[in-house]
């Protein structure tokens, strides 16, 4: 039981190139979410899916997109990445169960935009 | 506004030396409040839910409590593998999630 995966964990992109961050859970959780953590900011939501088929804009959108490709699967996309989307990014999944909300996050994707 | 604050930002304390930290919050329609752990270099990992005022949860060294407008997280006893980040997070009515800022907790031998 792998919980929650990332891939890559770090990556260097140079601005104006694109990338996709990839998640995956195990846990059969129906709520996916991708967060970035910034020193000093806390973590703060980009974009959430609430179950399969849906997926809806959190805090900070602007500058990505995301696809939820099925139930286990929630990947982040950035088209034209800028150095203020320099960050840590965490996916984290929820609600395996009725009313069960806490979070289980992945180990997070280090990414530095030049 | 939903808001989360978290008190203190950063926390040393030695070791067997009891303290608490604290979670304050003003959100519309509380549906459950969490408490995390975080390490340096990876993500949070949870530690526990409350779902209402009086409510207590344990875990080894660790209580986490929850009022109204706050919670607790008091932490008996400390050892140097408690050293890590706090985060408190809350879900309000209408399902959002808001997370505070952590505090820092470094626990010296």
């Amino acid at each position: 039981n792998a919980g929650v995966t990332q891939t890559p964990k770090f990556q260097v992109l140079k601005t104006g190139q694109s990338m996709t961050l990839q998640c995956a859970q195990d846990m059969n959780h129906n709520s996916m979410y991708w967060y970035r953590q910034d020193p000093g900011m806390g973590l703060r939501l980009i974009y959430y899916s609430a179950s399969e088929g849906t997926t809806d804009k959190g805090e900070v959108p602007n500058g990505y997109n995301v696809s939820r490709l099925n139930k286990r699967e929630f990947s982040l996309r950035l088209e034209s990445a800028a150095p203020s989307q320099t960050s840590v990014y965490f996916c984290a999944s929820s609600g395996g169960t009725a009313g069960s909300y806490e979070q289980y996050f992945g180990p997070g994707t280090r990414l530095t935009v030049t | 506004e939903d808001q989360v604050t978290q008190s203190p930002e950063a926390l040393r304390l030695q070791e067997g030396e009891s303290s608490s930290l604290n979670c304050s919050y003003t959100v519309s329609g509380l549906r459950g409040l969490f408490w995390y752990r975080q390490d340096p270099g990876k993500g949070p990992e949870f530690l526990f839910t409350l779902y209402s005022a009086g409510e207590e949860k344990e875990k080894e060294r660790l209580k986490a409590t929850l009022t109204k407008k706050e919670s607790f997280l008091h932490i008996t006893a400390p050892k140097p593998e408690d050293s890590a980040t706090y985060l408190c997070a809350v879900q309000a009515g209408d399902d959002k999630i808001i997370f505070g800022k952590g505090t820092r907790l470094h626990i010296l031998p």
